[in-house]
């Protein structure tokens, strides 16, 4: 599975857009970009994923770049309970997970 | 639906003795998986069932490690004997469909403290 870089922190305003950088400069042609988050003692929920297209779903949007060798999760209106861990994970090798170290995300009021 | 479920929360256990923890996934997936994060290190994959059959087990650290998912629903994964570097957060996962068109989703895990 192709490695993955992401900063090791940001901050986000209350009720502002969370962008969530992640790089894949080596990502193959069937992997697909997971985005997990694991907030503080609970396991990793599934957020969104895609292989070529754009995606959006009820918790966030993903936007993979047309080289896909980078992706943005985006949060559109990020909340106290946004704050998190969040990971990016290139996946084509079934289900055998490699989570790194994530971004942590802290939603400020 | 139910999400993963997993038992027990918590566990301590004295160096030497066994555990056994359980995982039940969401009804009618077929693939249930084993990670767990040691203190200070990143999340890490054990095993994948397919249904009954383990699928990869490459993960696993060493033989101390037994998992077992008969009648392919439920799933055990015991600990014996424990050692203190076992000590960590175990997750269970599951998903509907294998390959890496299907979001794993996992349970909230078991804290393991090996004294």
């Amino acid at each position: 599975d192709a490695k993955t870089t992401q900063p090791p922190s940001m901050d986000c305003a209350e009720g502002r857009a969370a962008n969530l950088p992640c790089n894949h400069s080596t990502i193959s042609g069937n992997e697909y970009v997971y985005w997990y988050r694991q907030i503080h003692s609970q396991g990793p929920q599934y957020i969104i994923h895609g292989l070529k297209n754009n995606e959006t779903n009820e918790m966030a949007s993903l936007i993979i770049t047309e080289d896909r060798k980078s992706s943005t999760l985006i949060l559109p209106h990020a909340t106290l309970r946004d704050t998190a861990v969040y990971y990016c994970i290139v996946n084509n090798a079934g289900n055998m997970l490699t989570f790194g170290g994530g971004t942590r995300l802290m939603v400020k009021p | 639906e139910a999400g993963v479920t997993q038992f027990p929360s918590h566990s301590v256990i004295e160096k030497g003795q066994t555990v056994t923890l359980r995982c039940d996934p969401i009804s009618g997936h077929d693939n249930l998986y084993w990670y767990r994060r040691v203190m200070g290190k990143e999340i890490k994959f054990l095993l994948h069932f397919v249904k009954e059959s383990k699928q990869d087990e490459s993960g696993m650290p060493n033989n101390r490690f037994l998992a077992e998912r008969t009648g392919g629903t439920y799933s055990t994964l015991k600990v014996q004997p424990a050692e203190l570097e076992d000590s960590g957060v175990y997750f269970c996962a599951s998903s509907h469909l294998t390959g890496p068109n299907s979001p794993l989703h996992f349970g909230n895990g078991t804290r393991l403290t090996v004294t």
